[in-house]
């Protein structure tokens, strides 16, 4: 079945340390997008990628940074310099036609310990 | 800019109950409208969308929204809850030509036995 694995689903990590979570998709689709989700906060955008070996900042990027190699894989790292980086992260792919839906992975959850 | 506005940040319903979640969107220009659900420690998953097609739309788990386009909604309902509807309800607008999702903040739906 066609759909967006991300993974780990839990990952706890030390300060100072960099992490990187994974994201993979086979349905072919060209805009792919992170997300963080806070208890309260809904969804923000932290980078999203339109085309392969393109991709653009979004709104809360400082401290992650991502790769976009080929059109299936958009891994995003979170980087020592996030100051809080405990969160709930979620990554998505777009339809084929912008007039389409976003298909979500299962979610990765990082704590800082 | 696009916004979308969510009315409620939790809404409670008795089980049996009409379940009405509020969503208004600004736009010049009609956009797409979708209402995502997620459950506790899961990614989103589409319950419908609206892409001009017709105003009423019906989408899964029996749930429906109606786009009303002189008061900038499009409000999700279902007429009986259960609950196992209970979990957060995201509304989103997609406009044409766009790659950036808006989301809104979200409601969190809680069905009382």
């Amino acid at each position: 079945d066609g759909g967006i694995t991300q993974s780990p689903k839990y990952l706890f990590r030390k300060e100072g340390q960099n992490v990187t979570l994974s994201c993979e998709q086979n349905l072919n689709h060209d805009a792919m997008y992170w997300y963080r989700q806070d208890p309260g906060q809904g969804l923000r955008l932290i980078y999203y990628s339109q085309i392969v070996n393109d991709f653009q900042k979004g709104d809360i990027a400082e401290g992650y940074s991502v790769s976009r190699e080929k059109k299936e894989s958009f891994p995003l790292t979170v980087t020592s310099a996030q100051k809080n980086p405990t969160a709930f992260y979620l990554c998505a792919s777009l339809g084929q036609s912008n007039t389409g839906e976003l298909f979500f992975g299962e979610g990765s959850r990082l704590t800082v310990l | 800019a696009q916004s979308v506005t969510q009315l409620g940040s939790h809404v409670s319903v008795s089980e049996g109950a009409l379940v009405l979640l509020r969503c208004n969107y600004s736009s010049s220009v009609p956009p797409y409208l979708f209402w995502y659900v997620q459950y506790p420690n899961q990614g989103l998953q589409l319950l419908l969308k609206y892409t001009s097609a017709a105003t009423l739309v019906k989408g899964i788990n029996g749930f429906e929204a109606e786009f009303k386009k002189s008061e900038t909604s499009f409000h999700l309902t279902k007429p009986s809850a259960h609950m196992s509807d209970a979990a957060e309800y995201f509304c989103v607008t997609l406009s044409g030509g766009s790659y950036i999702p808006t989301f809104g903040r979200g409601t969190s739906l809680i069905v009382h036995p």
